[in-house]
């Protein structure tokens, strides 16, 4: 039982680039989010799904998309990178209201 | 005012020491409670689910009131091996969103 999966564990970017970050989970969770986490500040979210099919914008969309086309998948989407997006990404999934399953985080830097 | 506050921190205490962490929500249709625990660079994990009853388990006693929208985890006989950033977390929206706390840093020192 692999949980939540990420990759890449880490990435450099240029400016303007544009590249898809992956987490998948197998425990069949219909909830899955994706949060950024920077040096001082907690845990924001930027986008979520309730289950497949379905997408909606957090606290901090901007700059990002996301698909959910299966139950297990949920990849983030960075359009046009940009060094404000150099951060800590974390993909997570739950059933609703219920624990929260990390992966173990893609780390971003953005030159 | 963020949904969610906590102590500030950090915290430095004597290995055997009681520790105690306080948190705040401002949104009163907030509908679970949790702490997680996240070590540096690692991703977080639950420590335990915040009962309206108080729960515990082990060295830790997590306490809810709902009518002041406060949440406490009181860590008894604090371990080197309790060292991380701890991290309060309310669901909104029918449990659709977690809303994280900044965190507190606890360091535990021999």
């Amino acid at each position: 039982n692999a949980g939540v999966t990420q990759t890449p564990k880490f990435q450099v970017l240029k400016t303007g680039q544009s590249m898809t970050l992956q987490c998948a989970q197998d425990m069949n969770h219909e909830y899955m989010s994706w949060y950024r986490q920077d040096p001082g500040m907690g845990l924001r979210l930027i986008h979520y799904s309730v289950g497949a099919g379905i997408t909606d914008q957090g606290e901090v969309p901007n700059g990002y998309n996301v698909s959910r086309s299966t139950t297990e998948d949920f990849p983030l989407r960075l359009l046009s990178a940009a060094p404000s997006q150099t951060s800590v990404y974390f993909c997570a999934s739950s059933y609703p209201d219920k624990t929260q399953y990390f992966g173990p985080g893609t780390r971003l830097l953005v030159l | 005012r963020k949904e969610v506050e906590q102590d500030p921190g950090p915290f430095n205490v004597p290995e055997g020491a009681t520790v105690a962490f306080n948190c705040t929500y401002s949104n009163s249709a907030s509908q679970s409670f949790f702490w997680y625990r996240q070590d540096c660079r690692k991703e977080p994990k639950l420590l335990m689910s915040v009962y309206s009853s108080g729960n515990e388990d082990g060295r830790f006693t997590a306490q809810l009131n709902r009518a002041s929208q406060y949440i406490s985890l009181l860590i008894r006989d604090s371990k080197l091996s309790d060292s991380a950033t701890y991290l309060c977390v309310v669901t909104l929206n029918y449990g659709q969103n977690f809303v994280f706390g900044p965190g507190t840093r606890l360091s535990v020192l021999p």
